[in-house]
């Protein structure tokens, strides 16, 4: 089945670095979605790419669609306390959706 | 607020024993998906629900079972419970359609096996 590498694995970041998180798959896929999850919550939906090449942004997060469809990175600018989480990208292709393990990010004040 | 109401927040059983998670999708959304999280894993799929017709299976044991009803939410079965169970259970919702896919989240129940 399809399957996606997500990196990396845990971040340690300062307070107002930016951050770099991307997941790659050997299948493409038609749409990616980015997700955060606070501890003991649901994942929450951040940005959804729907063309390859598309470069969304919502505030200081950004995210594109790899050209080859096979890929898709994630960008948080500034980083503050609150970004701390696990932010999870999903691919999907027709209604078959492929979740990635995960990135958990600290920022330290 | 996703819109999806999941029921209860909070469940304590015991070994053997068969509970029912309950889901509410977001207003107009015809698909539902389930989901396990354990103690720091990723989200593991389960299975899919489209308009009351199962569309996708996962990783469900044998011991799990689900289904949509015609109001469209959805209840998830878990019996002969073992210790192992114990995790993070999350519903989906999405609108189905062709070109809406994307999944949004309800708060999860954690369900606690003794």
């Amino acid at each position: 089945g399809q399957q996606l590498n997500q990196s990396p694995q845990s971040m340690f970041i300062q307070e107002g670095e930016d951050v770099s998180m991307n997941c790659t798959s050997s299948s493409i896929f038609n749409t990616w979605l980015w997700y955060k999850q606070d501890p003991g919550e649901g994942p929450v939906l951040l940005i959804a790419l729907y063309k390859a090449g598309e470069l969304t942004s919502n505030g200081r997060l950004t995210a594109q669609f790899g050209i080859t469809r096979k890929d898709s990175f994630l960008n948080i600018s500034a980083s503050i306390p609150s970004d701390v989480g696990i932010y999870f990208c999903a691919g999907q292709l027709m209604s078959k959706s492929t979740f990635g393990d995960g990135t958990t990010l600290t920022v330290k004040p | 607020d996703s819109g999806v109401t999941q029921t209860p927040k909070h469940l304590i059983t015991a070994t053997g024993q068969r509970v029912t998670l309950r889901c509410s999708p977001r207003s107009g959304d015809l698909s539902v998906y389930w989901y396990q999280q354990s103690l720091d894993q990723g989200l593991q799929f389960l299975i899919q629900y489209y308009n009351g017709e199962e569309r996708a299976k996962g990783n469900i044991l044998e011991r799990f079972s689900a289904q949509q009803f015609p109001d469209l939410h959805s209840e998830l079965n878990l019996s002969s419970l073992e210790l192992g169970d114990s995790a993070l259970y999350f519903c989906a919702s999405s609108p189905g359609t062709l070109g809406a896919y994307e999944q949004y989240f309800g708060p999860g129940t954690r369900l606690t096996v003794t």
